[in-house]
């Protein structure tokens, strides 16, 4: 069963550090994700990518978020000056006909 | 804002009987439906998904869409306390943007 992989699986930070979350997407798969998931709440998306550029992006994902994918398979996420309230499970996701969930990176903001 | 409503739960069901989990969508433009399964602290795993009005069975598994209604439901035969998690409805209209219901957590007692 083919995987997405992310790294690393839980990271702790001062508030105002920017952090990068890694992921690696299906290769063959076309469509990209960035997900979080606050504790005991619902999955949010926030980003889309397709094609090598962003395609969609939720009301979370203001100027403190960026996506790349730098060298055509890893797919990073920067928060730059984190905040409490980033404090989430980050989930990378990759679609071809199924969608694949990453094990998710847990950010921990203090 | 467009919205995916289910019944927290919990629901509770017997070992062996069938469990039926129900999200209704606000978007008519609504094209593809995907039930997740998320484990307490694991990231969602997809079980089915489907775009046509009707029926769709993988194994234990029925998925059922009625798009005039605008509502989406899993059926889970035979159900096992392995089952036990919370369910995640998602849909999508293009692929750029998936929005998730908060989940049904279900309860299978042995």
């Amino acid at each position: 069963e083919p995987e997405v992989t992310q790294t690393p699986s839980h990271q702790v930070t001062q508030m105002g550090q920017e952090v990068i979350l890694r992921c690696v997407p299906i290769s063959n798969h076309l469509y990209f994700y960035w997900y979080r998931q606050i504790l005991g709440q619902k999955v949010e998306f926030l980003v889309s990518f397709y094609n090598n550029e962003i395609s969609e992006k939720s009301e979370i994902f203001d100027d403190q978020f960026s996506v790349e994918r730098p060298d055509g398979s890893n797919f990073t996420l920067k928060i730059r000056s984190t905040k409490l309230e980033d404090s989430a499970m980050y989930f990378c996701a990759s679609v071809a006909v199924k969608s694949f969930f990453g094990q998710g990176t847990r950010l921990t903001v203090v | 804002q467009k919205e995916v409503e289910q019944n927290s739960g919990p629901l509770s069901v017997p070992e062996g009987a069938i469990a039926s989990l129900n999200c209704t969508y606000s978007d008519r433009g609504s094209q593809s439906f995907f039930w997740y399964r998320q484990y307490s602290g694991k990231s969602p795993e997809l079980i089915m998904f489907i775009y046509s009005n009707g029926d769709k069975e993988d194994g234990r598994f029925t998925a059922q869409l009625n798009k005039a209604s605008q509502y989406v439901s899993l059926l889970i035969r035979d159900s096992q306390p392995s089952d036990s998690a919370t369910y995640l409805c998602a849909v999508t209209n293009n692929f750029n943007k998936f929005y998730f219901g908060s989940g049904t957590k279900l309860n299978v007692k042995p």
